[in-house]
């Protein structure tokens, strides 16, 4: 079975733009979250979102947004870039929304620099 | 705050030598418990994991942790370490109140001299 897969691999962008980051969960998960890794840093929980809908908000700003689509996937946008931008970000799927036994299973993640 | 401390920034160790890292959290009610690790090139890989039961668990490569609620601990052990074990490791704490929400330590970088 393939396990989380997320696209671009790599991106580069410019202060002030826009990006879309695009993941797809394990076959049958319906539960999405994202994470931001800073270089050095573990991962820092941006969203969460279950059956299409917010579940959870980290400590982000506004530029930062998400959504979950009828076939679970998901999209992460991020608007008006800031050099503090730069990092990893990793999508993670579970079966389930919360509770014992509820695993996430992380994919390999976009390195996005901003320039 | 909930939060995750992980004692540790860079371990070094020669093979063969007994690991043991630290990891500390703050969050009074149950909680699963997670070790990741993060070889290098690769994505996060789970380690092992605790949900409930015994607090001694055993996860891939030779790897256990022991939950200990009294101190808010979940610490990771390996008795004989291998070159291969090169990684950054991370310990994470999902409340059970917090939906999938997972909380990272900041990692521990192990290095493993030949």
């Amino acid at each position: 079975d393939a396990g989380v897969t997320q696209s671009p691999t790599h991106l580069i962008k410019t202060r002030g733009q826009q990006v879309t980051l695009r993941c797809s969960p394990i076959s049958g998960h319906k539960s999405v979250s994202w994470y931001q890794q800073v270089l050095g840093q573990g991962p820092q929980f941006i969203f969460q979102y279950y059956e299409k809908e917010e579940r959870g908000r980290g400590n982000f700003p506004d530029r930062f947004s998400a959504r979950q689509f009828p076939n679970y996937s998901s999209e992460l946008n991020v608007n008006a870039l800031l050099l503090g931008d730069s990092a990893l970000y990793l999508c993670a799927s579970s079966w389930e929304l919360a509770g014992s036994y509820n695993e996430q299973f992380f994919g390999p993640g976009t390195r996005l620099t901003v320039l | 705050a909930q939060s995750v401390s992980q004692h540790n920034h860079h371990v070094i160790l020669s093979e063969a030598a007994s690991l043991e890292l630290g990891c500390n959290y703050s969050y009074g009610g149950t909680v699963n418990l997670f070790w990741y690790v993060q070889y290098p090139g690769q994505h996060l890989q789970l380690l092992l994991k605790y949900f409930s039961g015994d607090p001694l668990v055993k996860g891939i490569k030779g790897f256990e942790a022991e939950f200990i609620k009294s101190k808010f601990s979940f610490n990771l052990r390996k008795p004989s370490v291998q070159w291969s074990d090169t990684a950054e490791y991370f310990c994470a704490v999902n409340p059970y109140s917090s939906a999938s929400k997972i909380i990272f330590g900041s990692g521990t970088r192990l290095s493993i001299r030949p």
